[in-house]
């Protein structure tokens, strides 16, 4: 199993629509978690970090649940400036370092 | 001008060839990262260093090594470069945690891809 999963879409959604992603993580011990956004073949670029109280910044709310080893990032009132892909990020441990892993990523295109 | 930067930005070669990646940083960050992206398989780290002295292999390093010539440069090499290493490379850099012990946000290049023949 992929230790940072994510449904790859692509989610096809209208102007104006809600949109969630989720990302599952399987090391419990995880301490940090970022989505990063990706526009076709260009660097990934952070989005925001997730705190574990959940965060908010515009249109965009990223969410923690620890128990359930998943985050999520929800976008209101989409626009086409939106589309892109969506990476979620786990800082894992591995050896005896803390190292960022990546998601697969999820795909948002939004239409007219 | 770009905090990091790769070079080439495109580059064409054969199979057996040896190639040369290179990543230069002017953030002052301590860490660098090198990764290659695939369509479909997101990103998938190859190697990263925590300061010039330290070099840590990733997920994928096999067929690829790097050198830390300062705290501002991290190049990745290539062998003998075989088909399947056709990808998109990222050098990515951060500084090390906060005072939190929160990881920071990493600071990509533009990507330099990489096609073998």
């Amino acid at each position: 199993r992929k230790e940072v999963e994510q449904d790859p879409g692509p989610f096809n959604v209208p102007e104006g629509a809600t949109v969630a992603f989720n990302c599952t993580y399987s090391n419990s011990a995880s301490q940090s978690f970022f989505w990063y956004r990706q526009d076709c073949r260009k660097e990934p670029k952070l989005l925001m970090s997730v705190y574990s109280s959940g965060n908010e910044d515009g249109r965009f709310t990223a969410q923690l649940n620890r128990a359930s080893q998943y985050i999520s990032l929800l976008i209101r009132d989409s626009k086409l400036s939106d589309s892109a892909t969506y990476l979620c990020v786990v800082i894992i441990r591995s050896g005896g370092s803390y190292i960022p892993t990546f998601g697969r990523g999820t795909s948002l295109i939004v239409h007219p | 001008d770009a905090d990091v930067t790769q070079t080439p930005r495109n580059r064409i070669t054969k199979t057996g060839k040896r190639i040369m990646l290179e990543c230069s940083q002017t953030k002052g960050h301590d860490r660098m990262y090198w990764y290659r992206q695939d369509p479909g398989l997101g990103l998938r780290l190859i190697y990263y260093s925590f300061d010039v002295k330290d070099i840590n292999k990733g997920e994928i390093s096999d067929g690829y090594s790097v050198s830390r010539q300062a705290q501002a440069k991290f190049s990745l090499s290539l062998e003998s470069a075989i088909p399947n290493q056709t990808a998109l490379y990222f050098c990515a850099t951060s500084t090390g945690t906060s005072e939190t012990g929160a990881y920071n946000e990493q600071f990509f290049g533009p990507g330099t891809r990489l096609t073998v023949l």
